[in-house]
């Protein structure tokens, strides 16, 4: 089945600085690749997705990029801020079923 | 308001007891999963289920029974629980635009 490793497991951040989590995949024919923000206390709420057929996307200050050909996949945030504090999961599948999640990343954006 | 119910939110369960968690959605969608959560190991498939009538294994089931009788309920069932079965488990309806999680159940097994 796939394999979703994901870097790194915390990361610590200024106000208004960049963050960047890394995600790697096993299975060549995933081609559905979503990211999860989870917050204290609550499920996983999907913040962007990227399919095969895109290299990059973006929603204001988020993007995801993706590298078919190394099978990595990763999340950026722009400018952040004290509520882009959270654990985030990148998962990966074939079309989109059964999604196969990173062990999770805890961002803390320090004011 | 459409989404996911899940209940209990939590629960204290003595090992060898039997125990369902329901999950109900009112989204009318057909794929719905359960996921367990423990740190550092992120969300795992527990069982998914592509439409009613039907059910199919993820990547840890062993210990965990599912049933689709209909397609807004997709209940969890631990036959006989134990320590390691404590954890946070997710139940997800597969939409158009993604994955809906619902709230969470945290369970512990005493």
């Amino acid at each position: 089945g796939e394999n979703v490793e994901q870097h790194p497991s915390t990361l610590s951040v200024q106000e208004g600085d960049s963050a960047v989590i890394k995600c790697t995949y096993s299975d060549s024919a995933s081609n559905y690749f979503p990211w999860y923000k989870q917050e204290l206390g609550k499920g996983p709420q999907l913040i962007i997705d990227i399919r095969s057929n895109v290299g990059e996307k973006k929603d204001q200050r988020i993007a995801v990029t993706l590298n078919k050909t190394a099978k990595h996949f990763s999340l950026h945030i722009t400018e952040t801020q004290p509520e882009d504090s959270a654990v985030y999961f990148c998962a990966a599948s074939i079309g989109d079923y059964k999604l196969s999640f990173g062990a999770g990343t805890t961002v803390t954006v320090r004011a | 308001i459409a989404g996911i119910t899940q209940a209990p939110t939590s629960q204290i369960l003595a090992a060898g007891r039997r125990m369902t968690l329901r999950c109900t959605q009112d989204m009318r969608h057909n794929a719905m999963y359960w996921y367990r959560q423990d740190l550092g190991l992120g969300l795992r498939l527990i069982h998914y289920s592509n439409t009613a009538g039907t059910t199919g294994k993820g990547e840890v089931p062993d210990g965990y029974s599912v049933s689709r009788a209909n397609t807004d309920d997709f209940p969890l069932t631990l036959a006989s629980a134990v320590p390691s079965q404590t954890s946070v488990y997710f139940c997800a309806v597969q939409g158009p635009y993604g994955y809906t999680f619902g709230s969470g159940t945290r369970l512990t097994v005493v």
